[in-house]
């Protein structure tokens, strides 16, 4: 059983350039959630969605960042127009309804140059 | 002030040791508390979670909440070199969402 699964593991692009981060959920899992990990910071939710559904989004910032989650395929996480400070790790993590029991990704880790 | 704060380290023990790593809190409403371990260039991995005050144990962890002082702890009892890592500490006032809040990790290093 394949656990949650991200990529790519790492990305490189120029400032202005789209970013796009795919997350796929563990078998079963239909709870998908987005974190974003700073250099010596704590992991801050991004966003929280369930299959063609955004459900909380309270962490996301309110532009160039959106995300989905389709009724076939991963869920992705876009940034548009990418600046210096968008360079983090970005972690995926999925459940089932138990929703406190989530389990993370490797991340992808995004740099903007 | 930060609504979790963890000391960051590093911690430095010999193996074998107990460890303690702790965080405190300021948003009373917090119920459900966990701890996750990172290991450098992973995803945190869920080692234990609990709800409202008291202890739990699952083999060498054992994680106490104490609600009135807005104090969490996590225990590893026999440290080994393979706990080195980074430990967060996350909490939430529902069980819905996942908008948990992480502390900033402690980094623990357990020397042979």
């Amino acid at each position: 059983n394949a656990g949650v699964m991200q990529n790519p593991r790492h990305l490189v692009r120029r400032r202005g350039q789209e970013a796009r981060l795919r997350c796929s959920p563990m078998k079963g899992h239909s709870h998908v959630y987005w974190y974003r990990q700073l250099p010596e910071e704590g992991l801050k939710f991004m966003v929280y969605l369930q299959k063609e559904n955004i459900i909380d989004e309270s962490g996301m910032p309110k532009e160039r960042f959106s995300a989905e989650f389709p009724k076939e395929g991963p869920s992705i996480l876009r940034i548009q127009q990418v600046v210096r400070g968008d360079s983090a790790a970005y972690f995926c993590a999925s459940s089932s309804e138990n929703r406190a029991q989530a389990f993370f990704g490797q991340g992808t880790r995004l740099t903007v140059v | 002030q930060k609504e979790v704060e963890q000391d960051p380290g590093p911690l430095s023990v010999p193996e074998g040791a107990i460890v303690s790593l702790n965080c405190t809190y300021s948003n009373s409403a917090f119920q459900y508390f966990m701890w996750y371990r990172q290991y450098s260039r992973k995803g945190p991995e869920l080692l234990m979670y609990t709800y409202s005050s008291g202890n739990k144990e699952d083999g060498r962890f054992t994680a106490q909440v104490d609600k009135s002082s807005k104090y969490i702890s996590l225990f590893i009892r026999d440290s080994q070199p393979s706990d080195s890592a980074t430990y967060l500490c996350a909490m939430s006032a529902t069980n819905y969402g996942q908008n948990f809040v992480f502390g900033p990790g402690t980094r623990l290093s357990v020397l042979p």
